[in-house]
C-alpha cells in the first residue's frame, strides 16, 4: 500500500526557513517523480515543485528562488526546503507521487495518482 | 485570464447526472491536451479520478467507478468530467489539470452539492 506522511510544517515569520519531508513507503521511491502540491485555507490546489528519481527539479514560477526540492532515495524521502517564506505561502503542503511518464520536454502525461494527507505551513508575524 | 476555469458550484439530484466544465484559455486548444481530474472532500487530499485526451486515449483511476468519465467539447473548447447515477458520496469539490508552460496547472475547483 502506498503511505505518504508529510511533516515539518508550523509556524514561521515572514523571511523565515522551514523544511518540509515526505517519507514514502509501499512502492519503488527512487524509480518514481514525486511532486509538491499546496493548498491555501479555504482555495484551490496549487503545483508548487516536481522532482524525477534521477534529480532533474521543476518549480512553479511563484516559488522559483526560494523553494529548494530534492530527494534522498536511500531513505525513501522527499524535501522542500523554503527560505524567505511570505504570507502566501500559508497552506497545507502535500506530497504527491507521479505517474505516468515525460519525454522530451513534454510531461502531459505525468499526473499526480497519490497524495499524503499534508502538513500546514503558517507564515505570520 | 486563468488558465483553466471550472464554475464555481453545482448542484445536481441523485441519480441523475452532473457534467462539470473546465474550460482553457483562449490560445490553449483542449484537443491537443491532457485534461485530468481529482476529487477532494473536506479534510481529505486529493484522490485522482482520470485522465482524458480522446476516446481512444484515456485512463482511469484505480478503484474508481466507471460512472465518473471524462469527454471535451471542443466547441466550447472545454474538458468535461460526467458523473453519471449521482450518489451522496460524490458531493466534493471537484479540480481540473493540465500540464502548461512547463507546469502543472489546476482550475479553481467546482463545488458539487447532491440534494
Amino acid at each position: 500500500e502506498v503511505q505518504l506522511l508529510e511533516s515539518g510544517g508550523g509556524l514561521v515569520q515572514p523571511g523565515g526557513s522551514l523544511r518540509l519531508s515526505c517519507a514514502a513507503s509501499g512502492f519503488t521511491f527512487s524509480t518514481y517523480a514525486m511532486s509538491w502540491v499546496r493548498q491555501a485555507p479555504g482555495k484551490g490546489l496549487e503545483w508548487v515543485s516536481g522532482i524525477s528519481g534521477s534529480g532533474t527539479s521543476y518549480y512553479a514560477d511563484s516559488v522559483k528562488g526560494r523553494f529548494t526540492i530534492s530527494r534522498d532515495n536511500s531513505k525513501n524521502t522527499l524535501y522542500l526546503q523554503m527560505n524567505s517564506l511570505r504570507a502566501e505561502d500559508t497552506a497545507v503542503y502535500y506530497c504527491a507521487k507521479f505517474e505516468g511518464y515525460c519525454s522530451g520536454g513534454n510531461c502531459e502525461n505525468w499526473y499526480f495518482d497519490f497524495w499524503g494527507r499534508g502538513t500546514l505551513v503558517t507564515v505570520s508575524s | 485570464q486563468a488558465v483553466l476555469t471550472q464554475p464555481s458550484s453545482l448542484s445536481a439530484s441523485p441519480g441523475t447526472s452532473a457534467s462539470l466544465t473546465c474550460t482553457l484559455r483562449s490560445g490553449i486548444n483542449v484537443g491537443t491536451c491532457r485534461i485530468y481530474w481529482y476529487q477532494q472532500k473536506p479534510g481529505s487530499p486529493p484522490q485522482y479520478l482520470l485522465g482524458y485526451k480522446s476516446d481512444s486515449d484515456k485512463q482511469q483511476g484505480s478503484g474508481v467507478p466507471s460512472r465518473f468519465s471524462g469527454s471535451k467539447d471542443a466547441s466550447a473548447n472545454a474538458g468535461i468530467l460526467l458523473i453519471s447515477g449521482l450518489q451522496a458520496e460524490d458531493e466534493a469539490d471537484y479540480y481540473c489539470m493540465i500540464w502548461h508552460s512547463s507546469a502543472w496547472v489546476f482550475g479553481g475547483g467546482t463545488k458539487l452539492t447532491v440534494l
